[in-house]
Order: C-alpha cells, then structure tokens, then sequence
C-alpha cells in the first residue's frame, strides 16, 4: 500500500522530557525518510531527515534512527522546549520518488 | 520565507464555483507538487509537475485539474466546488523531479466554501 503509518497521534509531555513518535512505512525501495514540522497555521519545514544508508542521524537536540529491515524509523527529540509543540509528519517518497507520502501526523505538546 | 509564493492566502466561496490557486516555485526549482490538508488531517497528495509535465497523480478529484506553465509557476484549478473542498492547499517544490530531498513548502491557500 501507499501508507506511511504514524504513532502516536498525540504526545504530550512535561518540559525537559523527551518524546519519541514512530512511523512504519512499505515501500522497501524507499531510501529517503524526512520528518517535517508544522506550527499551527503555518507550512510544514523540513527539520530532518535521513538516507537509508545510515541507521542514526543528530541534529542538536533532534534525531532519526532508522531500521530499515523491519521499516520503522523514529524521530527523537530531547530536553523538549515549549517552542517544540506542532505537529509532526514524517514521509516517505513512493512512485520512484515523484512523490512524497506523508503520515498522519502527530501532535506534540509540551507543557512549561 | 521558503521562497515559494501562493496566492491568494486566503478564498471563500460558494458551492458549485470554480476558484485557480497559483503557486510559484523557489528560483531554479523545476518540479512543483499540490498537497490539499484538511482539518486536523495528514497532508494529502494531489499531482506533482515537472518542468511542465504531470509526472505524478494522487488521490486528486476529477472536478481537480492543475498545470505548469513555462515560466514554472503552476495553478491548481477547482470545480464544483463542495463544503467538503474547504482546505488547506499547499505546493511544494523542488529542484529535481524527485522528492529525496528538502521540499520547500509555500504558505498555503486556505480554501473555504460555503
């Protein structure tokens, strides 16, 4: 199928906490796997993504782990901050990677 | 700024109407894709342009049409409008015809019919 699947599809968590958010997608051909941000009301940006030839990637207080056997790939962000609420898809390209397929979304909150 | 340009930002319209959104990719970026995101929904894709071609086709409606033109800004025409059309309708772009890399999304046409 054509679906990128993606837990949970609310997180909420306590300032300094860390929060995970998991996608599953089908396509093995896939090698290319971003995660977008979006604030209410605004387009989603690109705050990371990852290429099938490497299991890990970090950026700061973000990261990607990638397991591509099993099709899972999960972002990772510490020491959470206020400004991190939004919601969060993560994709995955399909059709020879003329097109991006986003999850449903997940929406973090974090509370101060 | 990502330098995608969509206007209008915001459109109401009645049902039945017809209404062009215009999207202008980032300088020296040749593929153009439409996303449609309704109410706290996933992004959705519809069809993606490259360098004036259709390269790619989504779940996009049949009263849904879109083109590139030669300049490569692209428009996406809706017909017969219904309440359910009511959106957010996002394009992205791209410098090759392949999403594996950054998209640069514009800020979106926020479509309401009534």
């Amino acid at each position: 199928g054509e679906n990128v699947e993606q837990h949970p599809s609310t997180l909420s968590v306590q300032e300094g906490d860390s929060a995970v958010i998991k996608c599953t997608y089908s396509d093995s051909a896939s090698n290319y796997f971003p995660w977008y941000k979006q604030e209410l009301g605004k387009r989603p940006q690109l705050i990371i993504d990852i290429r099938s030839n490497v299991g890990e990637k970090k950026d700061q207080r973000i990261a990607v782990t990638l397991n591509k056997t099993a099709k899972h790939f999960s972002l990772h962000i510490t020491e959470t901050q206020p400004e991190d609420s939004a919601v969060y898809f993560c994709a995955a390209p399909r059709g020879g990677f003329q097109k991006l397929v986003f999850g449903t979304g997940t929406r973090l909150l974090v509370s101060p | 700024d990502s330098g995608v340009t969509q206007t209008p930002k915001h459109l109401i319209t009645a049902t039945g109407q017809r209404v062009t959104l215009r999207c202008s990719p980032r300088s020296g970026d040749l593929s153009v894709y439409w996303y449609q995101q309704s109410l706290d929904q996933g992004l959705q894709f519809l069809i993606q342009y490259y360098n004036g071609e259709e390269r790619a086709k989504g779940n996009i409606l049949e009263r849904f049409s879109a083109q590139q033109f030669p300049d490569l800004h692209s428009e996406l025409n809706l017909s017969s409008l219904e309440l359910g059309d009511s959106a957010l309708y996002f394009c992205a772009s791209t410098q090759t015809g392949e999403m594996n890399t950054e998209a640069f999304f514009g800020q979106g046409t926020r479509l309401t019919v009534v």
